[in-house]
């Protein structure tokens, strides 16, 4: 089966520009997470979403948006780029609503802004 | 709210030594306790996770860890240590009624050297 896949692998942008990033879970997943890990640091969370509805989100401003889609599918948008946005976002699926939701990472997508 | 604390930011270790990679965490409620490794240029990969039950918890790889409710700890150990094990390794928490977000450590970069 196949794993999370995420969607492009790298990106190069400038300051200011704006920016889509993809994330495909496991099949039979519903609900996905993004994650933004900045250099030397841990994951830090970003939004879930299940069933194309936002259930959570972490201390982001709102130049970071997302959505998920009917095939739960998901994109992470952040506008108005900065240099500190520079860092590999991960996406992770789950399967399950309450409890405990083991989640699988995806590889990441690396975004740098220039 | 919670909160992981890995105590050390980069531990080298000859390769057949044992380790120990420490992990303390606050918070107020029940939670489940994990550890990821991330290998360069990769996603995250569950070694182990800590949900109820036996406080050590034995994972892939030949890892293991053991949570101590009363310390709040969760240190990961490997008896013997390989070079392939290098990598950087994350604490993380879910849980007290966030049970959709994972809080990292900062992580603790494992080097083994021949």
């Amino acid at each position: 089966d196949a794993g999370v896949t995420q969607s492009p692998t790298h990106l190069i942008k400038t300051r200011g520009q704006h920016v889509t990033l993809r994330c495909s879970p496991i099949s039979g997943h519903k609900s996905v997470s993004w994650y933004q890990q900045v250099l030397g640091q841990g994951p830090q969370f970003i939004f879930q979403y299940y069933e194309k509805e936002e259930r959570g989100r972490g201390n982001f401003p709102d130049r970071f948006s997302a959505r998920q889609f009917p095939n739960y599918s998901s994109e992470l948008n952040v506008n108005a780029l900065l240099l500190g946005d520079s860092a590999l976002y991960l996406c992770a699926s789950s399967g399950r609503t309450s409890g405990y939701n083991e989640q699988f990472f995806g590889p990441g997508t690396r975004l740098t802004v220039l | 709210a919670q909160s992981v604390t890995q105590l050390d930011s980069q531990v080298p270790v000859f390769e057949e030594a044992p380790v120990e990679l420490r992990c303390n965490y606050s918070s107020s409620v029940s939670v489940y306790l994990f550890w990821y490794v991330q290998y360069p240029n990769q996603g995250l990969q569950l070694l182990l996770k800590y949900l109820s039950g036996s406080t050590l918890v034995k994972g892939i790889n030949g890892f293991e860890a053991e949570f101590n409710k009363s310390q709040t700890s969760f240190h990961l150990r490997k008896p013997s240590v390989h070079i392939s094990d290098t990598a950087e390794y994350f604490c993380a928490v879910e849980g007290g009624g966030s049970n959709y977000k994972l809080t990292f450590g900062k992580g603790t970069l494992l080097t083994v050297n021949p």
